[in-house]
């Protein structure tokens, strides 16, 4: 079956830094979703990307969406306290439900 | 306009006990799905409901049961409950499972310890 990959599982930085989280999956996507889990929190939805290479941006995040339709990645800017969480990838096959990836664990060091 | 709804919050059971988590949403939505994430780890489908009257297993659906009581309402029963089930639930909705009208909008979890 189709599988969604998230690296890295977690990731430390310095408040200021940039954060970068990388989704890859086994097979062709259609859509690709991002969301934000805060600690002790819900998933909450981000954003989808559909078209190949498409690049979207909310902020200081930008989200790709590669040219084969395979992987995704989401880009944080000078990373804020407020940015900490699990953000998750969920890819859509074009027959099937979505798979959601492990989640990346950001944590930012004030 | 509340999303979605999840009872009880908090729950704590003994093993073979059995409960009925509820979930319910009231943006008119034709699909559920019901998680379990354990702590550190990802989203683990256990049940989903593409359609009212339709439901079928995910990737975890070993020990529980669902019903999707209607377009509204789905619910997961954990029949005997066991330590291994200790987890947090949640239930999410989505306009439809089909592509592009798949984003899933999450109810706030069902914490889950079973002793």
């Amino acid at each position: 079956g189709q599988q969604v990959m998230q690296i890295p599982q977690y990731q430390h930085v310095q408040e200021g830094e940039d954060f970068t989280t990388y989704c890859n999956s086994s097979t062709t996507l259609s859509n690709i979703q991002w969301y934000k889990q805060r600690p002790g929190g819900h998933p909450v939805f981000l954003i989808q990307l559909v078209k190949s290479g498409e690049v979207k941006k909310q902020k200081r995040l930008t989200f790709q969406f590669g040219e084969a339709k395979k992987n995704s990645s989401l880009h944080i800017t000078a990373t804020q306290t407020t940015d900490v969480g699990t953000y998750f990838c969920a890819g859509s096959p074009w027959a099937g439900k979505s798979t959601f990836g492990d989640g990346t664990t950001l944590t930012v060091k004030p | 306009n509340a999303g979605v709804t999840q009872t009880p919050k908090f729950q704590v059971l003994k093993t073979g006990q059995s409960m009925t988590l509820q979930c319910a949403q009231d943006m008119n939505h034709n699909s559920m799905y019901w998680y379990r994430q354990d702590p550190g780890m990802g989203l683990r489908l256990i049940y989903y409901s593409a359609s009212e009257g339709t439901t079928d297993k995910g990737e975890v659906p070993n020990g529980y049961n669902v019903s999707r009581l209607n377009k509204r309402e789905f619910s997961l029963r954990l029949e005997s409950a066991a330590p291994s089930q200790t987890s947090v639930y949640f239930c999410a909705s989505s306009e439809d499972d089909r592509l592009a009208k798949n984003i899933q909008y999450f109810g706030a979890g069902t914490r889950l310890s079973v002793l």
